[in-house]
């Protein structure tokens, strides 16, 4: 158990909807990493956070949005979904400070249909 | 550019064979921290190893070996005497700083390793 926590486990929705995906990093983390994995594709970085700011950004459509509350939790957005948008999401923690290793929690396995 | 290439996408080794997965990277900092992880057919993502641009020394963890070589940007990990429960994605990754002194990891696309018993 690597003490992050994502919910929910699977979501299955439907073309043109909006999700909402959850994360609580491990305890002192202040780093919050949102990861894509599909099929065709590997690890795919979409956003960090680091103590409730926006850090980072890779490879994030305009359709999707994160945040990182006060608490340290983050939530992933995602809206207008497409049946493209089918992956694995993944959320990650490290302490924040640069080299540390990211801790993964167990994904969201999200199915537009 | 990849930062961080893993060739073989996918390898097939008999139980009890070694298996080396193969990771080059590149990068233009001194410092830089390097990383293995492991992701078996439940799909969690498991860290096996942190090492550091100045410490070229070869790491051993049990069947596990890591060796590190920056003449030739490469970090191998080496399975020896493989077993089915070795059988998962692995993915190498590389840690920069940005410029403004934050975290900033790449990952390789992953090797698939099927063990057969």
């Amino acid at each position: 158990d690597s003490g992050v926590t994502q919910t929910p486990k699977h979501l299955i929705t439907a073309t043109g909807q909006r999700v909402t995906l959850r994360c609580s990093p491990r305890s002192g983390d202040l780093s919050v990493y949102w990861y894509q994995q599909s099929l065709d594709q590997g690890l795919q970085f979409l956003i960090q956070y680091y103590n409730g700011e926006e850090r980072a950004k890779g490879n994030i459509l305009e359709r999707f949005s994160a945040q990182q509350f006060p608490d340290l939790h983050s939530e992933l957005n995602l809206s207008s979904l497409e049946l493209g948008d089918s992956a694995l999401y993944f959320c990650a923690s490290s302490t924040g400070t640069v080299y540390n290793e990211q801790f993964f929690g167990p994904g969201t396995r999200l199915t537009v249909l | 550019a990849q930062k961080v290439t893993q060739a073989q996408t996918e390898i097939s080794v008999v139980e009890k064979e070694d298996v080396t997965l193969d990771c080059v990277y590149e990068t233009r900092d001194t410092t830089y921290y390097l990383f293995w992880y492991k992701q078996p057919p439940s799909g969690e993502l498991v860290f096996l190893i942190r090492r550091n641009s100045f410490d070229e020394q070869n790491e051993i963890s049990g069947r596990y070996s890591w060796n590190f070589q920056k003449s030739t940007s490469s970090f191998n990990f080496t399975i020896t005497a493989s077993q089915v429960v070795d059988s998962a994605v692995y993915f190498c990754a590389l840690s920069e700083a940005d410029s403004g002194g934050y975290q900033k990891v790449t990952f390789g696309i992953g090797t698939k390793l099927q063990v057969i018993p």
